[in-house]
Order: structure tokens, then C-alpha cells, then sequence
């Protein structure tokens, strides 16, 4: 059973760039898609976007200006860039399996414990 | 953007009812369509995935039915530990999107 972990500062000032990674355990992250997700206090879910092995990747029209996703092979473990925060982008972020080689039974069958990243002055 | 709208958002039940919530997409998804259960302070649970399979280990008692662009999670007789979070996620084109989440209280 394939293990995610995210990692990274937890406080943040306003108009600062969010940087978090999620390292995988147990598998590999080549072949797959990886996900990140993220949760306000009390709130729902928000799919930030994906990427690929390959470095191909799609994002949240949302907030596609402001997001960057990388994947590093070699250390097995994939990365989220968010720059500009402010007070609105204060939540629990998620790291995620997303597709795989086997198909639909991979879709979101594994996720990290979640980070709060906090963004206050 | 496909919109996933997810009813009731909250839903009060007793402990051995059977327990029906549903999601509805704009567009059809085929059955691009994942169920997770949540617990507070943890991360979402995977229960069904393509629309009606039950991942490995969850209860029988959880089944997922639907296609195109009407979803249903069904519990069939609740228990105490199932009372929870539950939301639904599209995965059939970018963006994907969650049902805005079910609160399953106890009665």
C-alpha cells in the first residue's frame, strides 16, 4: 500500500509563495498521476490539479495563475508551488494518488494525512 | 466546469436505517465518479470508485449505483462508525469537482 506524507511551513505571510512536497512511500510515482487537494476549516474539498510523470499537468482554472506542480523521480516525491497567498488560501492541504496503470481501481486510493498551511500577518 | 450538486447536505439518522445520498453532474461523467467518507481531523476515505465498485475492505453495507450524470451512495443499515462526511468527486475532465459534502449526524 503505497504511502503519501506532506510536508512544508505550516505559517505563511500574506503574498508569500506556498511550498509543499508529498513523498511517496511504497511505490513509485512514475506512471501515475499525483494530485493535490485542499480543505478549508470546515469546509469542502477543492481539486487543485494534477501532474504526470511526464511533467504534464493540469490545474484548477481557479487558480491556474498562481499554482505550479513538479515532480522529482529521483527522490519520489512531487511538489505544489502557490504563489500570492493570502487569508483565503488558509487550509488543510492534501497530496493524492490520482491515475495509474490501473485505471479507475487507482483514482484517489491513497492520500496523505494533510497539512494546515496558515496565512496570516 | 462540470458542477457536481450533492443532497441533502445534511441528513440526520438513526443507527440501523438505511441511508440514501445523492449527486447529480451538469454533464454526463459516464461513471467517472468517486465516493470518499470522512472523519474529522483525517483525510478522506475512498469507499467506491467507477461509480459503483467498493474498494477493498470497506463494508458491504456501502454500495454506489449510477452512470451518466445521476449518482447514488447508498448504507444499507447505518452503524455507529459511519457517521461522517461524505463527499462525491468527478473525475472525468479538468477540473474535477466535489460535491459540496453530506453531514450524516446521528438522531
Amino acid at each position: 500500500q503505497v504511502q503519501l506524507q506532506e510536508s512544508g511551513p505550516g505559517l505563511l505571510k500574506p503574498s508569500e509563495t506556498l511550498s509543499l512536497t508529498c513523498s511517496v512511500s511504497g511505490g513509485s510515482v512514475i506512471s501515475y498521476y499525483w494530485a493535490w487537494i485542499r480543505q478549508p476549516a470546515g469546509k469542502g474539498l477543492e481539486w487543485i490539479g494534477h501532474i504526470f510523470t511526464s511533467g504534464n499537468t493540469n490545474y484548477n482554472p481557479s487558480l491556474r495563475s498562481r499554482v505550479t506542480m513538479s515532480l522529482d523521480t529521483s527522490k519520489n516525491q512531487f511538489s505544489l508551488k502557490m504563489s500570492s497567498v493570502t487569508a483565503a488560501d488558509t487550509a488543510v492541504y492534501y497530496c493524492a494518488r490520482d491515475l495509474g496503470p490501473g485505471g479507475h481501481s487507482t483514482r484517489y486510493d491513497s492520500w496523505g494525512q494533510g497539512t494546515l498551511v496558515t496565512v496570516s500577518s | 466546469d462540470i458542477q457536481m450538486t450533492q443532497s441533502p447536505s445534511s441528513l440526520s439518522a438513526s443507527v440501523g436505517d438505511r441511508v440514501t445520498i445523492t449527486c447529480r453532474a451538469s454533464q454526463g461523467i459516464g461513471i467517472d465518479l468517486v465516493w470518499f467518507q470522512q472523519k474529522p481531523g483525517k483525510d478522506p476515505k475512498r469507499l467506491i470508485y467507477a461509480a459503483s465498485r467498493l474498494q477493498s475492505g470497506v463494508p458491504s453495507r456501502f454500495s454506489g449505483s449510477g452512470a451518466g450524470t445521476e449518482f447514488t451512495l447508498t448504507i444499507s443499515s447505518l452503524q455507529p462508525e459511519d457517521f461522517a462526511t461524505y463527499y462525491c468527486l468527478q473525475h472525468n475532465s479538468d477540473p474535477y469537482t466535489f460535491g459540496q459534502g453530506t453531514d450524516l449526524e446521528i438522531k
